[in-house]
């Protein structure tokens, strides 16, 4: 079975623009996170969405905005990018159930100029 | 607030050591707890797991974790390492309240020496 895909895998911005970050979870699975993770820190999480429905949001500006599709598979969009936007983004899935991990994809590395 | 705390950000060992990564955690309520490893230019991967029962959890791949309530840890052990175990791992916990979400430690680089 496929793992948690993610695409692109590498993308150059530069200041001010707009990217969109794209996800598919694994088979069956309804739940998707987003982590940021910048260099030399561990994940940071930016949102989970279930059944299309935004669960959960951490501390990010409104700059970032995510939605998730009825097939499950979901975008992340950051707006207005800053030099410290420049992280690799992780997406994670999970089938439901609170006590279920998550499964991870091998991210998108974002970087900007 | 949950928090990780994973002391070490390097370890290094030779091959065929025994090694113990640590990880302390705080929480007002009961956790879940994961081991993640992230090997070079990938994501994370699941290493094990503690949900509920046995306090002693082990992986596949040699690895094992014990959850210690009163001392708030989860560390990290294998009797042997291995050159692929050459990586970064990193602690977490999980807290429900509508939804899941991970906090991460900062992570422990591994680097195992021939």
């Amino acid at each position: 079975d496929a793992g948690v895909t993610q695409s692109p895998t590498h993308l150059i911005k530069t200041r001010g623009q707009h990217v969109t970050l794209r996800c598919s979870p694994i088979s069956g699975h309804k739940s998707v996170s987003w982590y940021q993770q910048v260099l030399g820190q561990g994940p940071q999480f930016i949102f989970q969405y279930y059944e299309k429905e935004e669960r959960g949001r951490g501390n990010f500006p409104d700059r970032f905005s995510a939605r998730q599709f009825p097939n499950y598979s979901s975008e992340l969009n950051v707006n207005a990018l800053l030099l410290g936007d420049s992280a690799l983004y992780l997406c994670a899935s999970s089938s439901t159930g609170s006590n279920q991990p998550q499964h991870f994809g091998d991210g998108t590395r974002l970087s900007i100029l | 607030a949950q928090s990780v705390t994973q002391l070490d950000s390097q370890v290094p060992v030779f091959e065929e050591a025994p090694v113990e990564l640590r990880c302390n955690y705080s929480s007002s309520v009961s956790v879940y707890l994961f081991w993640y490893v992230q090997y070079p230019n990938q994501g994370l991967q699941l290493l094990l797991k503690y949900l509920s029962g046995s306090t002693l959890v082990e992986s596949i791949n040699g690895f094992e974790a014990e959850f210690n309530k009163s001392q708030t840890s989860f560390h990290l052990r294998k009797p042997s390492v291995h050159i692929s175990d050459t990586a970064e791992y990193f602690c977490a916990v999980s807290l429900y309240t509508g939804f899941q979400k991970l906090v991460f430690g900062t992570g422990t680089r591994l680097l195992v020496s021939p």
